[in-house]
């Protein structure tokens, strides 16, 4: 089945650094990517969609500065957490579809767990 | 604009019994519908979905869902609960046309020997 690989699986950073996390498609291409975040407890948020090839397209009350979004190939987006403070500790999750069409399934990477110090 | 209430951050069973998760939806027009699995400190992996069709989905692992249109519900049921089926679980709806998930918040399933 279609394989999302999302790297690395844990950091942990200090105040002040950025954090690049890495989603790649291991056996399909995905134009458009999304990226989640999850609080403790909590469902999934929708960050922003990635577009391969154009700009990401961003959630209300996400911050597009702090949060950078670069999909530059088909099978690779990354989400860069800018001047990182411990309030963006938080599991992040990207996901993809394998095919096109809304109802095809998202299939999610294994996510990165992020502490900031 | 759609939204998704599951009923129950956890639910607790007894192997061997009956697993029921409570999947209750709003929407304007039919969406598509979801559940995901998650273990813990891993992302999500798809249980079922319904799109079209028949309204009764079964999906991996045992699991089956129902579709109830009138209801806007979407449960989760599994006959015999497993050790191995204790995880999180997320129901999602997507509107025709979009490609975006609403995700629940999620109900715990907690199985007991």
């Amino acid at each position: 089945g279609a394989v999302v690989s999302q790297h690395p699986s844990r950091v942990i950073c200090k105040s002040g650094t950025s954090v690049k996390i890495e989603c790649r498609s291991l056996d399909f291409q995905a134009t458009t990517m999304f990226w989640y975040r999850q609080f403790p407890k909590k469902s999934l948020m929708l960050m922003a969609t990635s577009n391969e090839g154009s700009k990401a397209t961003y959630e209300q009350g996400v911050e597009k500065d702090k949060f950078l979004i670069n999909h530059a190939s088909l099978t690779l987006s990354t989400l860069t957490v800018t001047s990182a403070h411990p309030e963006d500790s938080s599991f992040y999750i990207c996901s993809a579809r394998s095919s096109t069409g809304e109802s095809s399934p998202l299939h999610f990477g294994n996510g990165t767990r992020l502490t900031v110090t | 604009a759609q939204s998704v209430t599951q009923l129950g951050s956890h639910v607790s069973v007894s192997e061997g019994a009956l697993v029921l998760l409570r999947c209750n939806y709003s929407s304007s027009v039919p969406p598509y519908l979801f559940w995901y699995v998650q273990y813990p400190n891993q992302g999500l992996q798809l249980l079922l979905k319904y799109t079209t069709g028949a309204t009764l989905v079964k999906g991996i692992n045992g699991f089956e869902a129902e579709f109830e249109r009138g209801e806007t519900s979407f449960h989760l049921t599994k006959p015999s609960a497993h050790m191995s089926d204790a995880a999180e679980y997320f129901c999602a709806v997507s509107l025709q046309g979009f490609q975006k998930l609403v995700f629940g918040t999620g109900t715990r399933l907690l199985v007991s020997p």
